[in-house]
């Protein structure tokens, strides 16, 4: 399997703050990566596809990026729905793994 | 606009099959590139695949699970479903359909899950 690694699993930010998490995996996968945000309660929601590609009415302030095997996404200024947890998945082989998720905090 | 239904027991004994259907409604479950994806999330943590099939009936399972899982689709009823043979307390989770691009395999559309438990 491959493993991916999310950092950090949580962090402190304030509303209009630029937060960077990354995404490491154990092997390289290209751009196979997908990233997704989950409020609590609720089903994740499809952030970005391929490393890099915004999903439809995705908010622009959201953006990834990497290759290989280190990935990140961004989300500029920060806006108080925000705060909730975020995963990373490879797609590269049959065997899909999700990271651990990085819960963002106020 | 596709929307996804998990339906099935839930609660479900030790060592019994844990059973779920996924209902697609606003289009075909047989058209289109797309794979048909199972997912579960115990409380509180994090995100596990289960497994997927395609649209022609070809399965992908997590090697972890595969010697108890079974993903199928029933095209007639526009459905999909998951069975999850002797499960136990550690099966405990909500499960989650979703539809996966063929391309990048991203799950774009998901269902809005539904908690099972495994308890005697």
């Amino acid at each position: 399997d491959i493993q991916m690694t999310q950092s950090p699993s949580s962090l402190s930010a304030s509303v209009g703050d630029r937060v960077t998490i990354t995404c490491r995996s154990s092997q390289s996968i290209g751009t196979y990566l997908n990233w997704y945000q989950q409020n609590p309660g609720k089903a994740p929601k499809l952030l970005l596809y391929a490393a890099s590609s915004l999903q439809s009415g995705v908010p622009s302030r959201f953006s990834g990026s990497g290759s290989g095997t280190d990935f990140t996404l961004t989300i500029n200024s920060l806006q108080p729905e925000d705060f909730v947890t975020y995963y990373c998945q490879q797609t590269y082989s049959t065997s899909l793994t999700f990271g651990g998720g990085a819960k963002v905090e106020i | 606009q596709v929307q996804l239904q998990e339906s099935g027991p839930g609660l479900v004994k030790p060592s019994q099959t844990l059973s779920l259907t996924c209902t697609v409604s606003g289009g075909s479950i047989s058209s289109g590139s797309y794979y048909w994806s199972w997912i579960r999330q115990p409380a509180g943590k994090g995100l596990e695949w289960i497994g997927r099939v395609y649209t022609t009936g070809r399965t992908n399972y997590n090697p972890s699970l595969k010697s108890r899982v079974t993903i199928s689709l029933d095209t007639s009823k526009n459905q999909f479903s998951l069975n999850l043979s002797s499960v136990t307390a550690a099966d405990t989770a909500v499960y989650y359909c979703a539809r996966a691009e063929y391309t990048y395999g991203e799950l774009g559309i998901w269902g809005q899950g539904t908690m099972v438990t495994v308890s005697s």
